[in-house]
């Protein structure tokens, strides 16, 4: 059974701080690692998607690493500002039973200061 | 924008009574919608996957009689939470696969928050 653990549980940093989020799996066996920020009472918002055959994807002022031999990712946030304060959640999918599920890490919650 | 709506927003509703949530893919076709449930300060927890025209695939633990799931479209999904108890006060997102965007990327709603007084 997969397993997704996300530390830390809680992050707060300055503004500017260049800062970064792990996610680990349990299961190599992945199609995918998708990231993505839920703002309070909010649903979630998709941040990056590396597939199984890349190593990392960039968007704007993110990139997300895999490492899938070791079961790792990691979320690198640069010049961090306050607006980037949610709660990232990593999320892999496998290949369950032939349906495509999404395992959940319980994320983790960054807050920056300005 | 928005690729994934949901309404309502927010519902409270009296102990019994049943109530419905809607899911739309905006100007996309889903090829699969899934409803997930997420307590305060937990992470979601998925409640069934539903392709379009099939019944839905409940997980375990899910009763299906009570949380009623219909995909009539490539563009919407229903879930309805029948004889609605307290316990089911929670915050409802659905999510979908999209048809021509990256295969396995999932979209998710802005998701509808249940009290049930």
């Amino acid at each position: 059974k997969q397993e997704v653990t996300q530390i830390p549980a809680a992050l707060s940093v300055p503004e500017g701080e260049n800062l970064v989020l792990n996610c680990s799996f349990t299961d190599s066996a992945i199609y995918n690692l998708q990231w993505f920020r839920q703002d309070p009472g909010k649903g979630l918002t998709s941040l990056l998607l590396i597939q199984s055959s890349q190593r990392e994807q960039t968007s704007g002022r993110l990139n997300a690493s895999l490492d899938k031999s070791s079961g790792r990712s990691t979320l690198y946030i640069a010049a961090s500002q306050p607006g980037d304060s949610a709660t990232y959640l990593c999320a892999v999918r496998g290949t369950q039973g032939g349906s495509e599920k999404l395992v959940f890490g319980k994320g983790t919650k960054l807050t920056v200061n300005p | 924008g928005a690729v994934v709506s949901q309404h309502p927003s927010w519902v409270i509703c009296k102990s019994g009574t049943s109530v419905k949530i809607e899911c739309r893919s905006l100007d996309f076709q889903a090829t699969t919608m899934f409803w997930y449930r997420q307590f305060p300060k937990q992470s979601l927890m998925l409640m069934a996957t539903s392709n379009e025209g099939s019944k839905a695939t409940y997980e375990q633990g899910v009763e299906k009689d009570k949380f009623l799931i219909n995909h009539a479209s490539l563009t919407l999904s229903t879930l309805t939470v029948t004889s609605a108890h307290p316990e089911d006060s929670s915050f409802y997102i659905c999510s979908a696969l999209i048809a021509g965007r990256p295969r396995g990327e999932q979209y998710f709603g802005p998701g509808t928050r249940l009290t049930v007084t």
